[in-house]
């Protein structure tokens, strides 16, 4: 099937930095992929579509300007968490749709904020 | 997107079938069932997906009930590299809802 990339897979960083997180789609191209976080023994939780060539939609209560979202490409997503803090440790996730039926996914990034 | 309701959490012995059980009562015509699992620490995989009639891969078999109210993957031969959480998402096949909306899912456990 399609493969998703992530990089990293695990990132610590301290508190105050930020942290840049990339999806890449290996052998598809993606027009639209999606960014998801998930808290220990909780599920996922969407937190924005991004969209090549144009703004990343986000879900309400996700702040904007703090998870900023480029999809620069049609291969390529970022998600950079900015000033992170301790609460925003979590596992994040990607996804990119191949068509209209599957979804495949990265193998998630867990970001530790010190 | 329908919402579903899944049991937290199920036991199942190695080599027997698992059957994960799902309901979606406010599906809609047009919605599609999909099944994905989530091993630990890993990002979700795809299984399978239906509308209406019975699916088969070389994963798992989708039953859906008649009035499509509920749905149950059933995985024939379990195996211990089966443990995951399985989730069971309805949503609309239509262009720019490609967005997946992830529930509690079934934590599977699959014992030797």
């Amino acid at each position: 099937g399609a493969v998703v990339s992530q990089h990293p897979s695990r990132v610590i960083c301290k508190s105050g930095t930020s942290v840049k997180i990339e999806c890449r789609s290996l052998d598809f191209q993606a027009t639209t992929m999606f960014w998801y976080r998930q808290f220990p023994k909780q599920s996922l939780m969407l937190m924005a579509t991004s969209n090549e060539g144009s703004k990343a939609t986000y879900e309400q209560g996700v702040e904007k300007d703090k998870f900023l979202i480029n999809h620069a490409s049609l291969t390529l997503s970022t998600l950079t968490v900015t000033s992170a803090h301790p609460e925003d440790s979590s596992f994040y996730i990607c996804s990119a749709p191949t068509g209209a039926y599957e979804q495949y996914f990265g193998p998630g990034t867990r970001l530790t904020v010190t | 997107d329908a919402k579903t309701t899944q049991p937290p959490s199920m036991d199942c012995a190695e080599g027997r079938a698992a059957n994960l059980p799902c309901n979606h009562s406010t599906i809609s015509g047009n919605e599609y069932v999909y099944w994905y699992r989530q091993i630990h620490s890993q990002g979700p995989q795809y299984i399978i997906h239906g509308l209406k009639n019975n699916e088969t891969n070389e994963m798992a078999s989708l039953i859906i009930t008649e009035d499509r109210k509920s749905s149950t993957l059933i995985l024939p031969h379990a195996t211990l590299r089966d443990t995951a959480v399985y989730y069971c998402i309805v949503r609309s096949r239509s262009s720019g809802a490609q967005k997946l909306v992830f529930g509690q899912g079934t934590r599977l456990t699959i014992n030797p």
